[in-house]
């Protein structure tokens, strides 16, 4: 059974510095893996996404990832946060088949200052 | 520009009185599911339709129903809200090819259910 683990509940940061959101993943199958952020009573937006190809994947708003197989893992990162940039980060993973679940992990919250 | 839309944003429903849940799209995706996420929670999946064919998580209570009677349309209609029923429902969507996957899914605002 696939799972997702994200390693850290809480992120605080002050803003401009970097910062890194854990995500650690287990599965018996190839995977597609995903982060979405949700803001405040708001859904959830995608990202970014690991298909196939290039494990460096680069989304919206200044974030990347990388995938790394051996590792298991999946980690958000971002050179320079904004205070715009709080709120809850999802990692997720799929086995990509239509309608198949998304499983999630328990979310990061990146709280940022000024 | 094509989105998920979910209506109400906000629902109060009296306990034991049922409630219904909208979500429409217009992105034309023949997936669409319902996720139940209660505070500080990830989302959880409660079922999903596959065009026109209904996929019950083995999990999700009973009292959980959904109807698609269209491809742009999906309702959750929770037949006897419990105080524990008290969560945001999100919708999502995907388009599923035969023979491939979906990969990612779109999901609307949610709507944040009470329950009294």
């Amino acid at each position: 059974a696939q799972s997702v683990t994200q390693l850290d509940s809480q992120v605080p940061v002050f803003e401009e510095a970097p910062v890194e959101l854990r995500c650690n993943y287990s599965s018996s199958v190839s995977v597609y893996l995903f982060w979405y952020v949700q803001y405040p009573n708001q859904g959830l937006q995608l990202l970014l996404k690991y298909l196939s190809g290039s494990t460096l994947v680069k989304g919206i708003n200044g974030f990347e990832a990388e995938f790394n197989k051996s590792q298991t893992s999946f980690h958000l990162r971002k050179p320079s946060v904004h205070i715009s940039d709080t709120a809850e980060y999802f990692c997720a993973v799929s086995e990509g088949q239509a309608g198949t679940a998304l499983i999630f992990g328990k979310g990061t919250t990146l709280s940022v200052s000024s | 520009d094509a989105m998920v839309i979910q209506n109400p944003r906000y629902q109060v429903t009296q306990f034991g009185k049922p409630v219904t849940l909208s979500c429409s799209q217009t992105l034309n995706h023949n997936v669409m599911y319902w996720y139940q996420q209660k505070s500080s929670q990830a989302p959880k999946l409660l079922f999903h339709y596959y065009d026109k064919d209904f996929n019950n998580e083995a999990d999700t209570p009973d009292n959980f129903q959904s109807r698609r009677p269209n491809t742009s349309f999906c309702f959750l209609d929770i037949r006897s809200p419990g105080l524990g029923d008290a969560a945001m429902y999100l919708c999502a969507t995907s388009r599923g090819l035969l023979g491939t996957g979906s990969y990612e899914q779109y999901f609307g605002p949610g709507t944040r259910l009470t329950v009294t």
